[in-house]
């Protein structure tokens, strides 16, 4: 099993859509995670920490689920501007390095 | 604030001949630094990360090297490049778990 797993996609939305991504990770010891929007042939930025309460900021909306081992993405009201790749990312300690999934493609059409 | 810059930003080098990415971090002192490689169609895999200056940890087997002769430059090298080795170099910084990507050099051996 991959350390982080993600769909590959492409999903391909309309704006003002709602759109979900699961993540799914195998260290059950792992303790920080993140999602990251990556552009096509740019830089992947930080989108967001998940904490295990959850949280949001504006349209997105991080969740853990610590018992299934898996993290959510949710967007509200999509926007043309949300079309990216969206990587999930697992930190096993804190010391060690980010594992990276390998990104759900996203698509928001007008 | 932090800044990191990388260059080249695209290059085009032959077959086995030798290779240097410098990385600069700004802003920042004994950061953690990071070399990725992301091939086409690909995730982001960890190449090297250093958390000081001459201190270099390896996570995968190949004909690059790095290496750190200042507290904030990294350096990718390597002495005789394969076809293999295209794809885009990005140096990372990390502050609290979180990761920051340069620009990133995208590199392309023919």
């Amino acid at each position: 099993r991959k350390e982080v797993e993600q769909d590959p996609g492409p999903f391909n939305v309309p704006e003002g859509a709602t759109v979900a991504f699961n993540c799914t990770y195998s260290n059950s010891a792992s303790q920080s995670f993140f999602w990251y929007r990556q552009d096509c042939r740019k830089e992947p930025k930080l989108l967001m920490s998940v904490y295990s309460s959850g949280n949001e900021d504006g349209r997105f909306t991080a969740q853990l689920n610590r018992a299934s081992q898996y993290i959510s993405l949710l967007i509200r009201d999509s926007k043309l501007s949300d079309s990216a790749t969206y990587l999930c990312v697992v930190q096993n300690s804190g010391n060690t390095p980010l594992v990276f999934g390998k990104g759900t493609r996203l698509s928001v059409i007008a | 604030s932090q800044t990191i810059h990388q260059w080249p930003a695209t290059l085009v080098q032959p077959v086995g001949s030798p290779l240097s990415l410098e990385c600069t971090v700004e802003g920042t002192s004994n950061p953690n630094l990071y070399w990725y490689r992301q091939a086409a169609g690909r995730g982001l895999q960890l190449l090297f990360y250093s958390v000081g200056i001459g201190q270099i940890s390896s996570e995968v087997p190949q004909n690059l090297s790095a290496s750190r002769p200042q507290d904030r430059q990294f350096i990718l090298s390597s002495k005789k490049l394969l076809l293999s080795d295209s794809g885009f170099y990005l140096c990372a910084w990390s502050l609290r778990g979180e990761l920051y990507f340069g620009p990133g050099t995208r590199l392309t051996v023919l």
